[in-house]
């Protein structure tokens, strides 16, 4: 069965801090692509990877990076918390192509930072 | 600028009702069409797609959709809505192997 994992459903940061927010597939797909779930406002593009060690931004980059060393791992970076990224984080991933391939949803990482 | 927009954010219906759950989009090229659910607590699931070919596509669950080109619109429909039904849906567009998704809809269903 086709899995997206991440690595926290909740997590609690103060501001200013780090946070990693870690996301692994293992369906050997190419494509991998971290969003922000806000009421309102859908889902929102942060960054995406269509391979190993390459990135590029989304819709919404500010206040984040992301690294990818592996093809099943791809990990959202908040260099230093601030309240208005307190926010529900989905991962995705999907096989390379023409736009035709669907997207595998994680769980979600709802982010709460104080 | 290429968008999806979903007119209607709360929709409430009668468990055995139909459905229909609207969407538009804007995109300059030949789209590539998805309408996603979302339960409480869950990642999002595909319903159904449309790339190109018949106009009205089936999905899990019950769901089905219509590709309406000169209306550029790809709603959802369901002819008799299960309690279990409830939850958030998003239509989403692409064509490059990013999405673009709508505001979602979300669905109450009454006993």
């Amino acid at each position: 069965d086709v899995k997206v994992t991440q690595s926290s459903r909740y997590l609690v940061k103060r501001t200013g801090e780090k946070v990693f927010l870690e996301c692994v597939q293992d369906m050997d797909h190419e494509n991998m692509f971290w969003y922000r779930q806000d009421p309102g406002l859908g889902l929102r593009l942060i960054y995406f990877s269509y391979d190993v060690k390459m990135k590029e931004k989304g819709d919404i980059p500010e206040g984040y990076s992301v690294s990818r060393e592996k093809k099943e791992r791809f990990s959202l970076i908040l260099e230093s918390a601030s309240t208005n990224q307190t926010s529900m984080y989905l991962c995705a991933s999907s096989l390379k192509g023409t736009g035709k391939a669907e997207q595998y949803f994680g769980p979600g990482t709802r982010l709460t930072v104080t | 600028a290429q968008s999806v927009t979903q007119p209607d954010i709360h929709i409430t219906v009668s468990e055995g009702a139909s459905l229909e759950l609207r969407c538009n989009y804007s995109y300059g090229a030949t789209p590539y069409l998805f309408w996603y659910v979302q339960s409480p607590g869950q990642g999002l699931q595909l319903l159904l797609k449309y790339f190109s070919g018949d106009t009205l596509v089936q999905g899990i669950k019950g769901f089905e959709a219509e590709f309406k080109r000169s209306q550029s619109s790809f709603n959802l429909r369901k002819p008799s809505v299960h309690w279990s039904d409830a939850a958030e849906y998003f239509c989403a567009v692409g064509g490059t192997g990013k999405l673009i998704f709508g505001q979602g809809t979300t669905l109450q269903v009454k006993p």
